[in-house]
């Protein structure tokens, strides 16, 4: 079966950590996302990558940094400079770029910054 | 800037019609996404507007009208299910942006 796997479902980490969030994705899509979703707020893009080795920023990358070293995989790092990280975590992606391809998302990582 | 605005809470009765709007106010208008999301899973894909007009598919429709800058999501013959948030999400040149999501309750 093809699709977007995140991992883990829940993370608990300590202030001040480093963590990283993981997605993989087996639908040869090229380009993938991520978003952070808080209650009462609408989907907010972190980061996107359309191609391997290449990212953007989104409308709120600061405090956080990504990687794109293969085609299936586009795993996030919360760093400590994140000032609000406690959120619900979502991966996407898509054929090619976001312009008009539908972004298909993976079930999400609760992060809970204690 | 851009805007979009979905009303943020509706409730409806099982077998009934609902319909959930969207406008919007963005730079720049590729096409407009729906997604259902239930709580605490992913978004899920509905439907996708480029051309004016109404696109139906099975119990859900989805409209739009790109010179107002509105769009409706219609979901018939309401089922328990269809308890869920529903967003609104518009196509840009270099980006997906989401209004902040109806969450639509079904009662028996």
């Amino acid at each position: 079966d093809g699709g977007i796997t995140q991992s883990p479902k829940y993370l608990f980490r300590k202030e001040g950590q480093n963590v990283t969030l993981s997605c993989e994705q087996n639908l040869n899509h090229d380009a993938m996302y991520w978003y952070r979703q808080d209650p009462g707020q609408g989907l907010r893009l972190i980061y996107y990558s359309q191609i391997v080795n290449d990212f953007q920023k989104g409308d709120i990358a600061e405090g956080y940094s990504v990687s794109r070293e293969k085609k299936e995989s586009f795993p996030l790092t919360v760093t400590s400079a994140q000032k609000n990280p406690t959120a619900f975590y979502l991966c996407a992606s898509s054929i090619s770029g976001p312009s008009t391809d539908t972004q298909y998302f993976g079930p999400g990582t609760r992060l809970t910054v204690l | 800037g851009q805007n979009i605005d979905q009303p943020t809470e509706m409730t409806a009765t099982e077998g009934a019609i609902v319909q959930i709007n969207c406008t919007y106010q963005t730079s720049g208008f590729n096409g407009l996404f729906w997604y259902q999301q239930h709580a605490g899973e992913a978004p899920t894909f509905l439907s996708y507007n480029v051309l004016d007009g109404l696109e139906e598919k099975g119990r859900f429709s989805s409209f739009l009208s790109r010179s107002k800058g509105y769009s409706y999501l219609l979901l018939k013959e309401l089922q328990m299910k269809d308890s869920a948030s529903y967003l609104c999400a518009v196509t840009l040149t270099d980006k997906l942006i989401f209004g902040t999501g109806t969450r639509l309750q079904v009662f028996p």
